[in-house]
């Protein structure tokens, strides 16, 4: 089935420093999401994105649409405590099938 | 608005016991319905989905099984549970078209 590289694994960052991860895929994504999830929690969306080169914007979240259709990143700027979680990428391809997730990025933020 | 909740949200079961986990999803129509499980500090995988009333698909083979009796109610079963089921059990829910999915609060289940 479609597998999501998800980079990186973790991240250990110092508080007010930007983030970037990112997801890339063999096969071609029609929509491209990212989820936060923290402890003991279910995931929470953060960005949906639907178009090819689309740019989007959360807060202080940023998350793009690959102009490849395969690969989406999200940047996080001016890290804070509170932005520890693990980060997951999803893709689909048409509205009836299932999420494909990558296997998330842990950051934690060190004050 | 849509809500979502499943519970318990914390089970501690014997193996080889049964297992019933609920989900419903309130504020929307004909979701689509997942149940995933999350293994401690690992990724989500999917075990179940379903697009409508009786309308269940696998994933993965294993000793669980869903079920939904009505349009936003999403059961997850077992007969007997194994120490590998043990894990953290999420349902959620989606609208077609869109991909964007929502998630319960999460059922921790530890099976000794």
């Amino acid at each position: 089935g479609q597998q999501l590289n998800q980079s990186p694994q973790s991240m250990f960052i110092q508080e007010g420093e930007d983030v970037s991860m990112n997801c890339t895929s063999s096969s071609i994504f029609n929509t491209w999401l990212w989820y936060k999830q923290e402890p003991g929690e279910g995931p929470v969306l953060l960005i949906a994105l639907y178009k090819a080169g689309e740019l989007t914007s959360n807060g202080r979240l940023t998350a793009q649409f690959g102009i490849t259709r395969k690969d989406s990143f999200l940047n996080i700027s001016a890290s804070i405590p509170s932005d520890v979680g693990i980060y997951f990428c999803a893709g689909q391809n048409s509205g009836n099938t299932p999420l494909v997730f990558g296997k998330g990025t842990r950051l934690s933020v060190i004050a | 608005s849509q809500t979502i909740h499943q519970w318990p949200a914390t089970l501690v079961q014997p193996v080889g016991s049964p297992l019933s986990l609920e989900c419903t999803v309130e504020g929307t129509s004909n979701p689509n319905l997942y149940w995933y499980r999350q293994a401690a500090g690992r990724g989500l995988q999917l075990l179940f989905y379903s697009v409508g009333i009786g309308q269940i698909s696998s994933e993965v083979p294993q000793n669980l099984s869903a079920s939904r009796p009505q349009d936003r109610q999403f059961i997850l079963s077992s007969k007997k549970l194994l120490l590998s089921d043990s894990g953290f059990y999420l349902c959620a829910w989606s609208v077609y078209p869109t991909g964007e999915l929502f998630f319960g609060e999460g059922s921790r289940l530890t099976v000794l």
